[in-house]
């Protein structure tokens, strides 16, 4: 089946940096990926669909200057959360759609920012 | 976003029985839905999926409900086990690729 592998798992970082999360499709090309934030005991939320070659589509409410998202190729979206803030910490979960396989996501990522 | 998260219902189920776990979901308009579980600290998985042209969708153990007219979907779990033990969400799109996640709900399996 079609495998997303998302990196790092968990990252701790000093309010004010950047940190860059990795989603790579590894069996499939995947033209559009999309980026979750989850929060403790809620829900996924959608922040962002990354298509492959152009700028992602953001939710509304998602700030994209913050969260930077770059699908450079077809298999490979990265988001980056810039000058990073203690209510920034979160899971983020990312997810690809591989048509036989359908949408697949990523294991998540822990962001906490100190 | 469609549906917005809330904290998370929690439903516990004595090893061995059906569970059943509810969805309402916002948007009349979608056309596909996902059940999805996940386990502590890792990303969601993919249990089982049903079009809006169906209103029943069974898979291993698991069935899935639709009803359109109230907008509800059921996952329904036989003989459930301790390792179904996590939180499960269903999840809507219409038309676009973008999925909407539901509030989830947590199930604790007692052994």
């Amino acid at each position: 089946g079609a495998v997303v592998s998302q990196h790092p798992s968990w990252v701790i970082c000093k309010s004010g940096t950047s940190v860059k999360i990795e989603c790579r499709s590894l069996d499939f090309q995947a033209t559009t990926m999309f980026w979750y934030r989850q929060f403790p005991k809620q829900s996924l939320m959608l922040m962002a669909t990354s298509n492959e070659g152009s700028k992602a589509t953001y939710e509304q409410g998602v700030e994209k200057d913050k969260f930077l998202i770059n699908h450079a190729s077809l298999t490979l979206s990265t988001l980056t959360v810039t000058s990073a803030h203690p209510e920034d910490s979160s899971f983020y979960i990312c997810s690809a759609h591989e048509g036989n396989y359908g949408y697949t996501f990523g294991s998540g990522t822990r962001l906490t920012v100190v | 976003g469609e549906s917005v998260g809330l904290h998370l219902p929690t439903l516990s189920v004595q090893e061995g029985d059906n569970s059943i776990i509810n969805c309402a979901y916002s948007n009349s308009a979608s056309d596909y839905f996902i059940w999805y579980k996940q386990e502590s600290g890792k990303g969601p998985q993919f249990i089982i999926d049903i079009r809006s042209n169906m209103d029943k969708r069974q898979g291993q153990r698991v069935t899935v409900l639709l009803n359109k007219t109230v907008k509800h979907l059921s996952l329904q779990i036989a003989a459930t086990q301790p390792g179904d033990s996590a939180v499960y969400f269903c999840a809507e799109k219409a038309g676009s690729n973008q999925f909407y996640f539901g509030t989830g709900t947590s199930l604790t399996v007692i052994p």
